[in-house]
Parts: structure tokens; sequence; C-alpha cells
């Protein structure tokens, strides 16, 4: 089935580090989801996206909606221990009926 | 209180066997979801529902059911459980009052199921 592609599959960084990852895919976007999950846990949204451009944060946490409609990122700057976990991008084609489609997810590791 | 809860969180289950993943949600919303999470696949649709009475298949809906009870009630059946459905599976819902709000989807803690 189609799945978004998540980038990068795992992260090891250091404590205080900023973070980078992203999604893209080759349709059109109408929504961007970017959720976390922790070990046992199911996945917790942490920012939506509507609008092609649009930048929003969520404390440490800043996503984007690239222009294309095509592509999003999330940022997390100073990373902090309890950032470890499983970030999950999801996005709604244009014209489907609400269906998210997933990304595979980027693991985040900080190193001791 | 959890918005969204399964039962049970772990079962472990043979080969033939008919299973039954339950979910209930106080949230209020209409649309319900199931979905299979595999490492490093993230995570698969296999059905949905928009209302009681719809029902719908989502990718992998090969070899699972599900029953609508009532808005807050979505359960999901193994017919005949066989060792690659061996996996993590998620409730979600979605409210959908709005045409943004309906697209953030509010999950279940899971369970996680083993087939011998």
């Amino acid at each position: 089935g189609q799945q978004l592609n998540q980038s990068p599959q795992s992260m090891f960084i250091q404590e205080g580090e900023d973070v980078s990852m992203n999604c893209t895919s080759s349709s059109i976007f109408n929504t961007w989801l970017w959720y976390k999950q922790d070990p046992g846990e199911g996945p917790v949204l942490l920012i939506a996206l509507y609008k092609a451009g649009e930048l929003t944060s969520n404390g440490r946490l800043t996503a984007q909606f690239g222009i294309t409609r095509k592509d999003s990122f999330l940022n997390i700057s100073a990373s902090i221990p309890s950032d470890v976990g499983i970030y999950f991008c999801a996005g709604q084609r244009w014209g489907s009926n609400y269906q998210l489609i997933w990304g595979a997810g980027t693991k985040l590791i900080i190193k001791p | 209180d959890a918005d969204v809860t399964q039962t049970p969180r772990n079962r472990i289950t043979k080969t033939g066997k008919r299973i039954m993943l339950e979910c209930s949600q106080t949230k209020g919303h209409d649309r319900m979801y199931w979905y299979r999470q595999d490492p490093g696949l993230g995570l698969r649709l296999i059905y949905y529902s928009f209302d009681v009475k719809d029902i719908n298949k989502g990718e992998i809906s090969d070899g699972y059911s599900v029953s609508r009870q009532a808005q807050a009630k979505f359960s999901l059946s193994l017919e005949s459980a066989i060792p690659n459905q061996t996996a993590l599976y998620f409730c979600a819902t979605s409210d959908p009052r709005s045409d943004r709000v309906g697209n953030e989807q509010f999950f279940g803690p899971g369970t996680r199921l083993t087939v011998l």
C-alpha cells in the first residue's frame, strides 16, 4: 500500500542537539500531521498542518507544510531525554475520504 | 480516564482461533478506525467506520472483520488467526464536525497480539 517516504529511519543524537526529519510524497496532500509514539503507547498528535507554507510550533517542536504540498518537515530544538521515541508523519491526500497515509517513522535515540 | 480504551492490552493465541479486540471511546467522535502496526512499516488501515451504519474496508482488510455496536464501540475480529497477524493493533477516533478537525485522529494504547 501507499506510504509516505519518511527520513531518516533513525537518528542518534546528543542531548541538546537540534533534530530534523521530513516526509515526502509524489501526491499532493491537504493535511499533514505529526505524531509521537512512546514505547507501549499509541501515537499522540503533536502538530497539525492544513495550509501550504504553514509553519506551526508546539513548544520546542516546529513543523512546516511544504509549499509544493508534497512534503512536510518536523524540527525539534535542544533535544532532551524525553524526546526519545518514534515520530510519524501522516497525510491526507486531496480528495480522499479522511483516510490518512502514514510514514514508516523516525526513531529518535539519544546517545548517553 | 483515557478517552480511547482498548481491551485486551496483550493477547497470545494459537493459529486458527477466533479473536476479538475491543475499542471504546468517550470522546463522542463518530469516526473510528482500526490500524495494524508492524516494525518498520508504520500504521496500516484495516477498517474504518464513519458512523454506526457505515463500515469501510481499509488497505489490509483480508482476514479481519469489524462490528460497530454503538457510536462508542468498534470491535475488530480475526476469524481464524494466523501467525503473520502477530502485530500491534490500534484503535483511533476522529471528529467529523469540520474539514480540518476531521483529519486529526486520536489513538488508544494498543493491543499486542501474538499468534503462535
